[in-house]
């Protein structure tokens, strides 16, 4: 089964702090995604990444940035978190060969910025 | 540009009955690929289903069909039968061929009371 795994299920920070959010797959997969999803808008990209060192914008790349330093290993960094970044951030990973199709999720962190 | 609109933001069925979730995509390309995702209480989204535009037949799993058409550009879900363990938001989304993400409708509240 491919396991994708988050560092904390529930964050809470406060406004201006440095906020770290990891993200690990244990299936070799080469694409991995971060998404955050609040209520009415579904889930919107943030940044993806089809390699090692390789990054994408996605749709809302504003105050965000990321870093794939390993393979298996996707990390999404809030440089100075606001009340607005307030939501669930949910992690995904894809083999490069299936269209970035068939994506599989961790179970998200909630992430509540005071 | 690529998109996915669920009209139905939310859906409260009675067990046993069966139900519909709705999904209208819009693409240029002529190859493209269709999702549907489910994400229950526990936040994970799960991978339901894909399909390729070039296959518009028909697919059933169990009380679960998915009903494909390219004319009207839709990929409608429905669940016979529905049970209180089929509760959860329901996603659809497309990925263009070449390489793009998934886009991501805004999800369906589906609500099944026993």
């Amino acid at each position: 089964d491919v396991k994708v795994t988050q560092s904390s299920r529930y964050l809470v920070k406060r406004t201006g702090e440095k906020v770290f959010l990891e993200c690990v797959q244990d299936m070799d997969h080469e694409n991995m995604f971060w998404y955050r999803q609040d209520p009415g808008l579904g889930l919107r990209l943030i940044y993806f990444s089809y390699d090692v060192k390789m990054k994408e914008k996605g749709d809302i790349p504003e105050g965000y940035s990321v870093s794939r330093e390993k393979k298996e290993r996707f990390s999404l960094i809030l440089e100075s978190a606001s009340t607005n970044q307030t939501s669930m951030y949910l992690c995904a990973s894809s083999l490069l060969g299936q269209q970035w199709g068939e994506q599989y999720f961790g179970p998200g962190t909630r992430l509540t910025v005071t | 540009a690529q998109k996915v609109t669920q009209a139905q933001t939310e859906i409260s069925v009675v067990e046993k009955e069966d139900v519909t979730l709705d999904c209208v995509y819009e693409t240029r390309d002529t190859t493209y690929y269709l999702f549907w995702y489910k994400q229950p209480p526990s936040g994970e989204l799960v991978f339901l289903i894909r399909r390729n535009s070039f296959d518009e037949q028909n697919e059933i799993s169990g009380r679960y069909s998915w009903n494909f058409q390219k004319s009207t550009s839709s990929f409608n879900f429905t669940i016979t039968a529905s049970q209180v363990v089929d509760s959860a938001v329901y996603f659809c989304a497309l990925s263009e061929a070449g390489n793009t993400p998934l886009v991501f409708g805004k999800g369906t509240r589906l609500s099944v009371i026993a």
